[in-house]
């Protein structure tokens, strides 16, 4: 079974510009979430996707929007692009339906650069 | 709120001796799941475990075993045999079942397995 993918893996972008990233979630995986890394503040949760319906939101600003399609895939945004976005962005999928707790399955990554 | 907390922010090991990284976690939600992440340099982040908060063995896979105690909150993993290739960062996480269902991480421990 394939793993998670992310598109693309490496990005440059400048301030004010915006930025789209895509993340194909395991076939059968309906949850889909999207997480920040960087060296200061570790790993922090963006949002969560299941059935096309964002579920949950973490704490960033609406310059961070995403959205979920009917066939799973997701992609997330920022807008006005700001140097504190550089960061690694890793999306996971889940077998997540209703309750419990089933692990997460991470993509690679894509890492972002802002100039 | 849910709190993980790691003190350990790197951590040397033998080769083929065994290792354990610290993890402490803090929710008053009774239902949760306890997670152990590697993430190598390539930044992927590889499942490695799961615990849920209501089973009563620890969790086993493989060489990764979950030192579970739940009145002391804690999840600690241990790594049998440690090999080279586990030479990475080590995230532990833990999810609740009810409400928000993101996943919380901890700082990290850098594992260095030497030969």
């Amino acid at each position: 079974k394939a793993g998670v993918t992310q598109t693309p893996r490496y990005l440059i972008k400048t301030r004010g510009q915006q930025v789209t990233l895509s993340c194909s979630p395991i076939s059968g995986h309906r949850s889909v979430s999207w997480y920040q890394q960087t060296p200061g503040q570790g790993l922090q949760f963006l949002f969560e996707y299941f059935s096309e319906t964002q579920r949950n939101k973490g704490n960033f600003p609406g310059r961070f929007s995403g959205r979920q399609f009917s066939n799973s895939r997701s992609e997330m945004n920022v807008s006005t692009l700001e140097l504190g976005d550089s960061a690694l962005y890793l999306c996971a999928s889940s077998p997540l339906t209703s309750g419990g707790v089933y692990e997460q399955y991470f993509g690679p990554g894509t890492r972002l650069t802002v100039t | 709120a849910q709190k993980i907390t790691q003190t350990q922010p790197g951590m040397f090991v033998q080769e083929k001796e065994a290792v354990t990284l610290d993890c402490t976690y803090d929710t008053s939600d009774p239902s949760y799941g306890l997670f152990w992440y590697k993430q190598p340099s390539s930044g992927e982040m590889i499942f490695l475990i799961y615990q849920g908060s209501y089973d009563q063995q620890n969790a086993t896979e493989g060489r990764y075993s979950l030192n579970f105690q739940k009145a002391r909150k804690s999840a600690n993993l241990v790594i049998s045999a440690s090999q080279l290739g586990d030479s990475a960062m080590y995230f532990c996480a833990m999810r609740i079942t009810t409400g928000r269902r993101a996943l919380t991480f901890g700082s990290g421990t850098r594992l260095q397995v030497q030969p």
